[in-house]
């Protein structure tokens, strides 16, 4: 499978500033990545799908203005949370996929801690 | 809406006893079936999964799964588990007519040395 990276693994920020996670495929062309959120002792959360070069696709709840999703080239996405608040701490998890592959490779989570 | 059923949330196992987790998916069409797991403090990681062919499968750590396309089921076995085998469980499954991956909610296994 793909091997997929995320930085950074652990973040933390004051509430009010704004963190960028990127997503990497290291060895995919991954026209299509996900992100999703993990609350503490709960299953994934998805929150959006981005293809590559167009905007993001998100799940109904999710802001877009908070989350901002780039899915520039084949092997980077970046989720940016603006304006972090302690209600956004949690586990950010990328996966990346491609046209018609059915099966999504995930990256190793990045713990966000807003205080 | 589609969606994926895991019915245990929490199993306390002795070693060597014997594993089985459920799981159901709601959906009448073609499905792609995974099976996670996430150790402590550790991202998730592929046991095994599921296109086509013997609905039997075998995955990593002497894992298995029988997909049973009348019960839309996908339980999990392993005939004897370890202490290593703590983690949580989460069953997933990929609908054919998109990319989405839909989640169960996790089954906890403890193992007890």
């Amino acid at each position: 499978g793909a091997v997929v990276s995320q930085h950074p693994s652990r973040v933390i920020c004051k509430s009010g500033t704004s963190v960028k996670i990127e997503c990497r495929s290291l060895d995919f062309q991954a026209t299509t990545m996900f992100w999703y959120r993990q609350f503490p002792k709960q299953s994934l959360m998805l929150m959006a799908t981005s293809n590559e070069g167009s905007k993001a696709t998100y799940e109904q709840g999710v802001e877009k203005d908070k989350f901002l999703i780039n899915h520039a080239s084949l092997t980077l996405s970046t989720l940016t949370v603006t304006s972090a608040h302690p209600e956004d701490s949690s586990f950010y998890i990328c996966s990346v996929g491609s046209t018609g592959y059915n099966e999504q490779f995930f990256g190793p989570g990045t713990r966000l801690t807003v205080l | 809406a589609q969606s994926v059923s895991q019915h245990n949330h929490h199993v306390i196992l002795s070693e060597a006893a014997s594993l089985e987790l459920g799981c159901n998916y709601s959906y009448g069409g073609t499905v792609n079936l995974f099976w996670y797991v996430q150790y402590p403090g550790q991202h998730l990681q592929l046991l095994l999964k599921y296109f086509s062919g013997d609905p039997l499968v075998k995955g990593i750590k002497g894992f298995e799964a029988e997909f049973i396309k009348s019960k839309f089921s996908f339980n999990l076995r392993k005939p004897s588990v370890q202490w290593s085998d703590t983690a949580e469980y989460f069953c997933a499954v990929i609908l054919n007519r998109d990319d989405k991956i839909i989640f169960g909610k996790g089954t906890r296994l403890h193992i007890l040395p």
